[in-house]
């Protein structure tokens, strides 16, 4: 079956303007991610969606940062006003989201962004 | 706050060398420590730790955790140039359900 993926692969943008990164998650997959990685760093956790609950947004950085999730599938994330610091690749996973101690995580190959 | 260090950052050997790649944490609640592989873009998933002292197997890659002394180790046998790549650590646990916090990685170059 298809895998997570996320559109644009890559992205140029200058600074100041608004972005917008979309993922599509595992079909059936409740649950969905939003990490963010620097160049040479490890990924940062930015957004969680679970079903119908309220999302976990204790990893975004700043309010420029806001995602949504309609239906409870497709997710996009929205970064407004960018800065040249939000230069990063974004990945998106989605699990089952069963409630297991045993849900993993499946990414998506990840839209590079450079903001100029 | 929760944190997850990988050692060593980089590595170099050569084919058919065995590696040891490690992990250790700090996490409140610990739930499960998962492991990476990352070549280009997507982290591809390895293997997943909840018990301590169970070896988890595929192939020539090995994991085992140790939740006493917080730390997890990837092994990796007769290592190929397909090998190559970063691995990546990382730990469920903390007031998240959901949240992963990952290590920085560690970047293995396997040359022929």
């Amino acid at each position: 079956g298809a895998g997570v993926s996320q559109s644009p692969s890559n992205k140029v943008t200058e600074k100041g303007k608004d972005v917008e990164l979309r993922c599509d998650p595992i079909s059936g997959h409740t649950a969905l991610y939003w990490y963010r990685q620097s160049l040479g760093q490890g990924l940062e956790f930015l957004i969680y969606f679970q079903g119908n609950s309220a999302p976990d947004k204790s990893g975004l950085p700043s309010d420029r940062f806001s995602a949504e999730r309609t239906g409870g599938s497709v997710s996009t994330l929205t970064i407004q006003r960018t800065q040249q610091e939000d230069s990063a690749v974004y990945l998106c996973a989605s699990s089952p989201g069963q409630g297991k101690i045993t849900d993993t995580q499946y990414f998506g190959p990840g839209t590079r962004l450079t903001v100029l | 706050e929760d944190k997850v260090v990988q050692s060593p950052l980089s590595l170099v050997v050569h084919e058919g060398d065995t590696v040891t790649l490690n992990c250790s944490y700090e996490v409140t609640n610990f739930r499960s420590l998962l492991w990476y592989k990352q070549e280009k873009k997507a982290p591809t998933f390895l293997f997943m730790l909840t018990s301590s002292g169970i070896e988890k197997k595929s192939g020539r890659l090995s994991s085992i955790l140790d939740k006493k002394e917080l730390f997890s180790i990837l092994n990796i046998t007769a290592t190929q140039t397909g090998d190559s790549a970063v691995y990546l650590c990382a730990v469920r646990g903390g007031t998240s359900y959901g949240k992963l916090t990952f290590g920085q990685g560690t970047i293995l170059t396997v040359h022929p």
